[in-house]
């Protein structure tokens, strides 16, 4: 079964830090990773999304890399400002076959707080 | 090009009554999804579309049933409501072999 960790649960950094979310994922046989950010009670909004044959992939101030080997994916936020506040949650599918077949399985995600 | 869009915004619903939630997934998108997001708790797959055909379930009892139409639209049932069930419930669309997998704004059930 699938089981995805995300590290930090939280993170409260002073605007203008650059920071980086952790993303773990224990079977490797993935076919891509999405990140994704959470505004409070709203839906999701994909920000990078990661083919199991990439290494990285970058969107403005957003960088996130994935090293399949290990079941680890990173999420780097440069200069990072009050607005980019939300949580941020990594989600991985599977290739196919198996219970996991076609859905995404969900990291519990980092509450990132930007303070002015 | 519009988004995935789902309806109602807001549901309240009492114990014991049926719930009844809509998608529209993306133009040309054929895959659904649906997603609970319960207070507290992470997002729980519950169901999985595709060209009109359930593809995969997750771990959610059998009052939770859904169906595909045609258009690839979709609806989400859940029967004889409980005070758990109040949650946010999420819909997400994906075209074939993309990637990419796009998220409604969800609604909010609540049940009193």
């Amino acid at each position: 079964k699938q089981e995805v960790t995300q590290i930090p649960a939280a993170l409260s950094v002073p605007e203008g830090e650059n920071l980086v979310l952790n993303c773990s994922f224990t079977d490797s046989a993935i076919y891509n990773l999405q990140w994704f950010r959470q505004d409070p009670g709203k839906g999701l909004t994909s920000l990078l999304l990661i083919q199991s044959s990439q290494r990285e992939q970058t969107s403005g101030r957003l960088n996130a890399s994935l090293d399949k080997s290990s079941g680890r994916s990173t999420l780097y936020i440069a200069a990072s400002q009050p607005g980019d506040s939300a949580t941020y949650l990594c989600a991985v599918r599977l290739e196919a076959g198996g219970t996991s077949y076609g859905k995404l399985t969900f990291g519990q995600g980092t509450i990132l707080t930007v303070h002015p | 090009e519009a988004g995935v869009t789902q309806s109602p915004t807001h549901l309240i619903k009492t114990r014991g009554q049926q719930a009844t939630l809509r998608c529209s997934p993306i133009s040309g998108h054929t895959s659904v999804y649906w997603y609970q997001q319960a207070l507290g708790l992470g997002l729980q797959f519950l169901l999985w579309y595709d060209e009109g055909e359930e593809r995969n379930r997750g771990n959610f009892p059998p009052r939770f049933s859904g169906r595909q139409f045609p258009n690839y639209s979709s609806e989400l049932n859940v029967n004889a409501l409980e005070l758990e069930d109040s949650a946010l419930y999420l819909c997400a669309s994906r075209a074939r072999g993309a990637g990419t997998t796009f998220f409604g704004q969800g609604t909010r059930l609540t049940v009193v």
